[in-house]
């Protein structure tokens, strides 16, 4: 049974350009969450997908938006990065069930530097 | 809406002493309490949880928490840490109805020392 797998795990970019960030769910988790931690903090919700649909989003900008595709792999864009932007983005799986209980299953995500 | 503080950012202790990560949160609605444990460059890993049903929950490698409801804490122990205990614990809390948006605090950083 394989994990949640993230990629890329570190990248850089400069302000205003675009990222995208992507997340392999673990096997059979059809929901999948995206948290941002940044330095010193703890992770703060973004968004969540289940069947292909966003179900829940945190208080992030649209310019934060994501993918969920039909093999429940997903994607987080961040459009017009800004430097508050740094941060490890971690992405989360989950069956539909556990999902409300909390159990979610990390990736070990992406660091992301906005310079 | 939930919150949750964690008091102590750093709790520096040597192997095989006692720990204990002091965790309190608020909330308006009843929820769900959690311990996740981040190793170095790497993702969180549930380490126990509180739904419902006893208030002292036991999780892996030795853990285990009480859920205080008048007090509203959720306070991690350890009766004797091991060095590979160091890592970043986070608390976090979850309403007990819809998807999970799980509020995490800033986490406390145990450091265990020989």
């Amino acid at each position: 049974e394989t994990g949640v797998t993230q990629s890329p795990t570190h990248l850089i970019k400069t302000r205003g350009q675009q990222v995208t960030l992507r997340c392999s769910s673990q096997s059979g988790h059809n929901t999948v969450s995206w948290y941002q931690q940044a330095l010193g903090q703890g992770p703060q919700f973004i968004f969540q997908y289940y069947r292909e649909e966003e179900n829940g989003r945190g208080n992030f900008p649209p310019r934060f938006s994501g993918l969920q595709f039909p093999n429940y792999s997903s994607e987080l864009n961040v459009n017009a990065l800004e430097l508050d932007d740094s941060a490890l983005y971690l992405c989360a799986s989950s069956l539909p069930g556990a999902s409300a209980s909390g159990e979610l299953f990390f990736g070990e995500g992406s660091r992301l530097t906005v310079l | 809406a939930q919150s949750v503080t964690q008091l102590d950012s750093q709790v520096p202790v040597f192997e095989e002493a006692p720990v204990e990560l002091r965790c309190n949160y608020s909330s308006s609605v009843s929820v769900y309490l959690f311990w996740y444990v981040q190793y170095p460059n790497q993702g969180l890993q549930l380490l126990l949880k509180y739904l419902s049903g006893s208030t002292l929950v036991k999780g892996i490698n030795g853990f285990e928490a009480e859920f205080n409801k008048s007090q509203t804490s959720f306070h991690l122990r350890k009766p004797s840490v091991h060095i590979s205990d160091t890592a970043e614990y986070f608390c976090a809390v979850n309403p007990d109805s819809g998807y999970s948006t799980l509020t995490f605090g800033k986490g406390t950083m145990l450091l265990v020392s020989p």
